[in-house]
């Protein structure tokens, strides 16, 4: 059983660029979840997907859109990054989008923008 | 609205000491509350969690019960050590699996 994988591990981007930011879900598991970690601060939530639909969405501006394809995968772009933007990209993945399922969460994205 | 509040850091003690991060939080309803652990240049991992009032989760030593008349899950453990070093998180969700995680509280262990 592999575990939640994202790619790339590390990225530089420049202001007003746009960054696409990959996660492979464990397998068995259909929601995947996205997460923005500033330095020193807590995970944020920015959108859930289940079964490939938009199943919830925190506090973020248009800009951040996802995808979730039919193996699960799931994809995270941002439009026009700010300085503001970065932080650590968390993905986590569970089963089912109801209760208190466990979410497992991959090592992460660092987007640095300059 | 949800939100879960922790005790600051950095926490730094001795190997053997005792443990206490302080967490509270506001919900509405029933939430889930969990204790997430990041080790150095790790991704996140559930240490335990509690789904219930007087619930007490356990893990590699650590415990909190949830206390729904002080709104509080405390993670405690009675004997520390270096390689627990490493940021914890407190966090609750709701039913629509949304986490809502603490600022984090930095653990420095010293040999």
């Amino acid at each position: 059983e592999t575990g939640v994988t994202q790619s790339p591990t590390h990225l530089i981007k420049t202001r007003g660029q746009q960054v696409t930011l990959r996660c492979s879900s464990q397998s068995g598991h259909n929601t995947v979840s996205w997460y923005q970690q500033a330095l020193g601060q807590g995970p944020q939530f920015i959108f859930q997907y289940y079964r490939e639909e938009e199943n919830g969405r925190g506090n973020f501006p248009p800009r951040f859109s996802g995808l979730q394809f039919p193996n699960y995968s799931s994809e995270l772009n941002v439009n026009a990054l700010e300085l503001d933007d970065s932080a650590l990209y968390l993905c986590a993945s569970s089963l089912d989008n109801r209760g208190a399922g466990e979410q497992f969460f991959g090592p992460g994205t660092r987007l640095t923008v300059l | 609205g949800n939100s879960v509040t922790q005790m600051e850091g950095p926490v730094t003690l001795s190997e053997e000491a005792f443990l206490t991060i302080n967490c509270t939080y506001t919900a509405t309803g029933y939430p889930s509350l969990f204790w997430y652990v990041q080790y150095p240049g790790e991704g996140l991992q559930l240490l335990l969690k509690a789904t219930k009032a007087d619930d007490k989760g356990s893990n590699k030593g650590f415990e909190a019960t949830y206390r729904k008349e002080t709104t509080s899950f405390h993670l405690e453990k009675g004997s520390v050590q270096v390689s627990d070093s490493a940021v914890y998180f407190c966090a609750l969700t709701r039913r629509d699996d949304k986490i809502i995680f603490g600022k984090g509280t930095r653990l420095h262990i010293l040999p």
